[in-house]
């Protein structure tokens, strides 16, 4: 069975804290992507991935960055939480290909106070 | 311009009935793929169908089929037979180009089948 796991399903943050964000595909998946989901906007896309060390800014990267060590593991940073980073959080990874769907993690629902 | 549209952002409609929820698009690429995703409650996304820009024929995977038009660029999802398990947010997607992976993602449509 096909699996991305994200390190919480649930974080509770200060405002200023810096937060980490863990995304792990065990598919083998060149392209991995971070979407933060808000109501009334749908998923919008954060940063992706698309080989270790490569990443590609997104539609609203400001605020976030990423890290890209191994294959497996996309990690999703945000340096200072602000209260408009509350929201949730989506990992995907893709085999590439035109016709291969992104695989999604649970997500991640953080709330920063 | 939104790239991809759901007009319906909620729809109820009677268990057994069939459904259908739209999806326009933008691009001038001739070779894109569209996608519909279901997000239950739980908060998951669970691939539903693809529909390639070249593909004949319209795609079907079970009781889901993509009512596909290329000269109106809409690209609707079609349940039938809706069950209780149906209810769930909805949403469309797109990949344009080849050798893109990114993903352009409707704000979605909340369907709830009614017992």
């Amino acid at each position: 069975d096909v699996k991305v796991t994200q390190s919480s399903r649930y974080l509770v943050k200060r405002t200023g804290e810096k937060v980490f964000l863990e995304c792990v595909q065990d598919m083998d998946h060149e392209n991995m992507f971070w979407y933060r989901q808000d109501p009334g906007l749908g998923l919008r896309l954060i940063y992706f991935s698309y080989d270790v060390k490569m990443k590609e800014k997104g539609d609203i990267p400001e605020g976030y960055s990423v890290s890209r060590e191994k294959k497996e593991r996309f990690s999703l940073i945000l340096e200072s939480a602000s209260t408009n980073q509350t929201s949730m959080y989506l990992c995907a990874s893709t085999l590439t290909g035109s016709y291969n769907e992104q695989f999604f993690g649970p997500g991640t629902r953080l709330t920063v106070l | 311009a939104q790239k991809i549209t759901q007009t319906q952002p909620g729809m109820f409609v009677q268990e057994k009935e069939a459904v259908t929820l739209d999806c326009t698009y933008d691009t001038s690429d001739p070779s894109y793929g569209l996608f519909w995703y279901k997000q239950p409650s739980s908060g998951e996304m669970i691939f539903l169908i693809y529909q390639g820009s070249y593909d004949q024929q319209n795609a079907t995977e079970g009781r889901y089929s993509l009512n596909f038009q290329k000269a109106r660029k809409s690209a609707n999802l079609v349940i039938s037979a809706s069950q209780l398990g149906d209810s769930a947010m909805y949403f469309c997607a797109m990949r344009e180009g080849p050798g893109n992976e990114k993903l352009t993602f409707g704000t979605g449509t909340r369907l709830t089948i009614i017992p």
